[in-house]
């Protein structure tokens, strides 16, 4: 298997624009997570899904961020419009029930 | 609502050394306490705990669980250079299926 697949890797882009980041999850996997990770405050749970269902969103920071899921093996995760304060490493996870997560290799974000 | 805190945040040590990471949590209806290394790319998983008091190793890692106390300890004994990474504590409950992280210790192993 693949893996967990994100992408794009890196992105640089400038404040107002809009920015998507996709995720395939491992096939066969229930579950879905949406990390954001930064050196100020770690590892932060942004959104995740069940079933292609999003089940918590407490996490998302602001309206700017909207997350998607309109199959088991694809999701969006967009802000629009980016805020340099939005630049960090954001992580896609599946997982086929609770407990461990598989990772993706992460989009790392820059806004400049 | 639910916290995970690790400690210490930063440590640096020398090959050979045993070194011991702590993980605090807060999360209702406990399910499972995970621990995940980061290098330069994504976390990989290394051990689930569920049950207090069972040890999990592997190599020259290990890890136990205490429920009643709400920790969790991760031993690295014989550290490595290849040690080196962010070691992350994750924590789920029944009430939510989410994994709460902490905010990670960085080890750093010098030769």
């Amino acid at each position: 298997d693949a893996g967990v697949i994100q992408s794009p890797r890196h992105e640089v882009t400038e404040m107002g624009q809009e920015v998507t980041l996709r995720c395939k999850p491992i096939s066969g996997h229930d579950y879905l997570f949406w990390y954001r990770q930064t050196m100020m405050r770690g590892l932060e749970l942004l959104i995740y899904f069940n079933n292609n269902v999003p089940i918590d969103d407490s996490g998302m920071p602001e309206d700017r961020f909207s997350a998607k899921m309109p199959n088991a093996s694809f999701s969006t995760l967009k802000i629009q419009p980016s805020e340099p304060r939005d630049s960090a490493v954001y992580f896609c996870a599946s997982s086929p029930h609770t407990g461990e997560l598989f990772f993706g290799e992460g989009s790392r974000l820059t806004v400049l | 609502e639910d916290k995970v805190v690790q400690s210490p945040l930063s440590l640096v040590v020398h090959e050979g050394d045993t070194v011991t990471l702590n993980c605090s949590y807060e999360v209702t209806n406990f399910r499972s306490l995970l621990w995940y290394k980061q290098e330069k790319k994504a976390p990989t998983f290394l051990f689930m705990l569920t049950s207090s008091g069972i040890e999990k190793k592997s190599g020259r890692l290990s890890s136990i669980l205490d429920k009643k106390e709400l920790f969790s300890i991760l031993n690295i004994t014989a550290t490595q250079t290849g040690d080196s990474a962010i070691y992350l504590c994750a924590v789920e409950g029944y009430n939510n299926n989410d994994m709460r992280f902490g905010a990670g210790t960085r080890l750093t192993v010098k030769p």
